[in-house]
């Protein structure tokens, strides 16, 4: 168990629709980064926040959006789904931004 | 971004020690190397890492080459539970703290 929670588990969903990943990150940790894994990409960075702010941006489409929250909780906010979004959500959280990362088990959402 | 280049899998004996491969010609005098591994269903976990100097931890060693330009993540023992895949990262310092993961080794464990 890494110490970092993502809920839900599981999210089956239609084409259009907005859904939105919740990460709570381990104890004491500032940073939080967003990963998708898809079959065809792999494990790609889409995003990070560190202490509330957003502090590097990777692969993110402009439909997809996130913030991190006061209590260092973060969301990921995915609108106008396409079949394509269908992939594995990964949430991982550090200390600061050059420490090992901890990886939630993440959410795999399934767009139909 | 540096990048790295990994066998896309390996097989191993179960106690035997393992030997995983990473090149990376184009690494650069502050980018850190790094290991990750992702068993099955489950996230991404952290392994070890180093700048130059060989590392160990309670779960395997990190050897670098002196020019830097590979390294070889060395599982002691492997286990049924290492199976699993392997990324071999470089982290860049000045420049942005995300994980690019490639392709990675997929570690295939037999008893």
């Amino acid at each position: 168990d890494s110490g970092v929670t993502q809920t839900p588990k599981h999210l089956i969903t239609a084409t259009g629709q907005r859904v939105t990943l919740r990460c709570s990150p381990r104890s004491g940790d500032l940073s939080v980064y967003w990963y998708q894994q898809s079959l065809d990409q792999g494990l790609q960075f889409l995003i990070q926040y560190y202490n509330g702010e957003e502090r590097a941006k990777g692969n993110i489409l402009e439909r997809f959006s996130a913030q991190q929250f006061p209590d260092l909780h973060s969301e990921l906010n995915l609108s106008s789904l396409e079949l394509g979004d269908s992939a594995l959500y990964f949430c991982a959280s550090s200390v600061s931004r050059g420490n090992e990362q901890f990886f939630g088990p993440g959410t795999r959402l399934t767009v139909l | 971004d540096a990048k790295t280049t990994q066998p896309n899998s390996m097989e191993s004996n179960e106690e035997e020690p393992v030997h995983l491969p990473c090149n990376h010609s184009t690494i650069s005098g502050t980018d850190y190397i790094h290991w990750y591994r992702q068993l099955p269903s489950q996230g991404p976990e952290y392994v070890i890492h180093g700048l130059t100097s060989n590392v160990n931890n309670r779960m395997a060693s990190l050897a670098i080459a002196e020019d830097r330009k590979s390294s070889t993540l060395i599982l002691h023992r492997a286990t049924l539970r290492d199976a699993a895949v392997y990324y071999c990262i470089l982290r860049d310092v000045n420049s942005g703290y995300a994980l690019n993961f490639g392709k990675g080794t997929s570690l295939l464990v037999t008893p």
